[in-house]
């Protein structure tokens, strides 16, 4: 079944405790991207990917970091977690820039 | 100004009813567009595209304006199951989705 996962799909934390969010895709998709959703803000594009070891930032970068080592992970990794990362993330996958496959998201709480 | 505005609703309808939601944009390089629906505590799936000469799928209608800067999205004989939030998202050199409408469909 082609699909994008997630994981941890939810996660308790503490201010400054590194963690990794893990997106796999398994449709050979060439581009992915990092969202977070906020109430009344919308999906936020943190970073993307065109291809294997190319990432740029998208609109909301600061605090996260990504990499694409292979071309079906793309993780986010926050260094130093702070409350206001508190939110719900998506990565999602496509072909080209176009129609994205989302994965079902991972809620993240920073206390 | 944010780059791409939706009335966030919510909209609350009678099933049967027809309702329509618009999306404005700021870019006017913008090159595609599409609508998403979000089921809550979902991820956002794909509705349909827009194309700039109009597009329907089943109940569904999808509209382009680019000289106002617009997209538009028309849902006919509202069902139960149409209760989601509907995203507009436009693209130029990047995605940029807007903050969403929701829509609950009442029997």
């Amino acid at each position: 079944e082609a699909q994008v996962t997630q994981n941890p799909r939810y996660l308790i934390t503490v201010t400054g405790k590194k963690l990794t969010v893990t997106c796999s895709q398994n449709m050979n998709h060439e581009y992915m991207s990092w969202y977070r959703q906020d109430p009344g803000l919308g999906l936020r594009q943190i970073y993307y990917s065109m291809n294997v070891e190319v990432t740029d930032k998208g609109d909301v970068p600061e605090g996260y970091k990504v990499s694409r080592k292979e071309k079906r992970n793309f993780p986010l990794i926050l260094e130093s977690p702070s409350p206001n990362q508190t939110s719900l993330y998506f990565c999602a996958s496509s072909l080209v820039q176009d129609t994205q496959y989302f994965g079902p998201g991972t809620r993240l709480t920073v206390l | 100004r944010k780059e791409v505005e939706q009335d966030p609703g919510p909209f609350n309808v009678p099933e049967g009813a027809t309702v329509a939601f618009n999306c404005t944009y700021s870019n006017s390089a913008s090159q595609s567009f599409f609508w998403y629906r979000q089921d809550c505590r979902k991820e956002p799936k794909l509705l349909m595209s827009v194309y700039s000469s109009g597009n329907e799928d089943g109940r569904f209608t999808a509209q382009l304006n680019r000289a106002s800067q617009y997209i538009s999205l028309l849902i006919r004989d509202s069902k139960l199951s149409d209760s989601a939030t509907y995203l507009c998202v436009v693209i130029n050199n990047d995605m940029r989705f807007g903050a969403g409408t929701r829509l609950t469909v009442k029997p």
